[in-house]
């Protein structure tokens, strides 16, 4: 799977957008970019994921530039309770790697009053 | 609810013995992986099962040991062998017929070697 690099810490006002940004320049065409989060002490939480298109769900967004070599998570109303590890991953699900799910150092959001 | 449970929260293990960790899931999930986190680290898979009496060593396996008889349960032992002073040892299921679905992940069990 292709290494993903995160900014170590961001910090987000509460009831702006938070935008993280993610490298990702050596992903090949069939991997997927896949957000999940890690409040303190907990497991990780699912966010979205995409191949190519920009996709939206309840939580956020995820924009995938046209090159595939980055991609900006965007949390539209970031709240207090967003404080979290945000892990940025490239899957590739097919042969030995079995849908495990490789995970970096993150990215520390702060969210603050 | 549905979801993943894990048991116990917090475990001390004493240097030479062996614990098991449980893990329950009742999504109907084909797919379970047991991860590693270490402190300050991202998480690092140390077994998954694809389907019930079938699982693979994952990329720290030593040290460990896992079944899978039911669909629901996927317990792992930590056996002497795992060096590993404290972990946070986490739980994962996959499902709905692919492997690009979203992984449910149960909220942990935290491993303390005295």
């Amino acid at each position: 799977d292709a290494k993903t690099t995160q900014p170590p810490s961001m910090d987000c006002a509460e009831g702006r957008a938070a935008n993280l940004p993610c490298n990702h320049s050596t992903i090949s065409g069939n991997e997927y970019v896949y957000w999940y989060r890690q409040i303190h002490s907990q497991g990780p939480q699912y966010i979205i994921h995409g191949l190519k298109n920009n996709e939206t769900n309840e939580m956020a967004s995820l924009i995938i530039t046209e090159d595939r070599k980055s991609s900006t998570l965007i949390l539209p109303h970031a709240t207090l309770r967003d404080t979290a590890v945000y892990y940025c991953i490239v899957l590739n699900a097919g042969g030995t790697s079995y849908g495990k799910l490789t995970f970096g150092q993150g990215t520390i959001l702060t969210v603050h009053p | 609810d549905g979801g993943i449970t894990q048991s116990p929260k917090y475990l001390f293990r004493k240097e030479g013995q062996n614990v098991t960790l449980s893990c329950e899931q009742n999504l109907n999930h084909d797919a379970m992986y047991w991860y590693r986190q270490d402190p300050g680290q991202g998480l690092r898979l140390i077994y998954y099962s694809q389907i019930v009496n079938d699982f693979q060593k994952g990329d720290i396996a030593e040290g460990y040991s896992v079944s899978r008889e039911k669909k629901e349960s996927f317990p792992l032992t930590v056996t002497s062998a795992q060096k590993n002073p404290t972990a946070f040892d986490l739980c994962a299921s996959l499902g709905g017929g692919s492997l690009y679905n979203e992984q449910f992940f149960g909220p942990g069990t935290r491993l303390t070697v005295l």
